[in-house]
């Protein structure tokens, strides 16, 4: 079983729709949560970082987190075609070597 | 601004070159990290280093070298050992893990 698991897609929707992403990962030891956005031919860039359980919203993104479930869920309101770009999870515990565990990323079109 | 630069954007390798990617951060960043990105397996973990002077190897190491001399550089070097090197190499720094990775730009290789 890999430590992060995330459906990599693609996933098409229309202008203002929602979009869902998700990942499940199997280390209970992971405490901190992150989601990055990836352009084509870019590196990736911090979107959403989120510790331990919750939710977390900034502007149209909400990232939440359900430990207990080993779930962490993305959600993008009023989805604009700039938002079309791949989207990775990652994740890491509060000791050691601080190595981030990735998902293997999620592409996502906004269709206008 | 502070950042992470990434060079050359391009390299292009013939079979039985060494090439050296070049990565440089001025953010004070004491963690360095790089990574391999090949469609439909997610970002894999070469080689990190959490101080100067010393590094660790990743997941996928063989074919793969590096130093650390200094704290604002950690280039990697592809050898003739890797037998596939064609991808897209990612560089990625932090602070302290409260902090998520910032990335580089990418070096795209392609061997000719």
């Amino acid at each position: 079983q890999k430590e992060v698991e995330q459906d990599p897609g693609p996933l098409s929707v229309p202008e203002g729709a929602i979009v869902s992403l998700n990942c499940t990962y199997s280390n209970s030891a992971f405490q901190y949560f992150m989601w990055y956005r990836q352009y084509s031919r870019k590196g990736p860039e911090l979107l959403m970082y989120t510790y331990s359980s919750g939710n977390k919203e900034d502007g149209r993104f909400t990232a939440q987190v359900d430990k207990s479930s080993k779930y962490i869920s993305l959600f993008i309101r009023d989805s604009q075609p700039s938002d079309s770009a791949t989207y990775l999870c990652a994740m890491t515990q509060p000791y050691g070597n601080n190595r981030l565990a990735f998902g293997k990323g999620n592409q996502v079109v906004v269709i206008p | 601004d502070g950042g992470i630069t990434q060079s050359p954007k391009y390299l292009f390798r013939k079979e039985g070159q060494n090439v050296t990617l070049s990565c440089e951060q001025n953010l004070n960043h004491d963690a360095m990290y790089w990574y391999r990105q090949d469609p439909g397996q997610g970002l894999r973990l070469i080689y990190y280093s959490q101080i100067v002077n010393d590094f660790q190897k990743g997941d996928i190491a063989e074919g793969y070298s590096v130093s650390r001399e200094k704290k604002e550089s950690f280039p990697l070097t592809v050898t003739s050992a890797q037998k596939n090197p064609t991808a897209f190499y990612l560089c990625a720094s932090t602070r302290d893990r409260g902090y998520g990775y910032t990335f580089g730009s990418g070096t795209r290789l392609t061997v000719v």
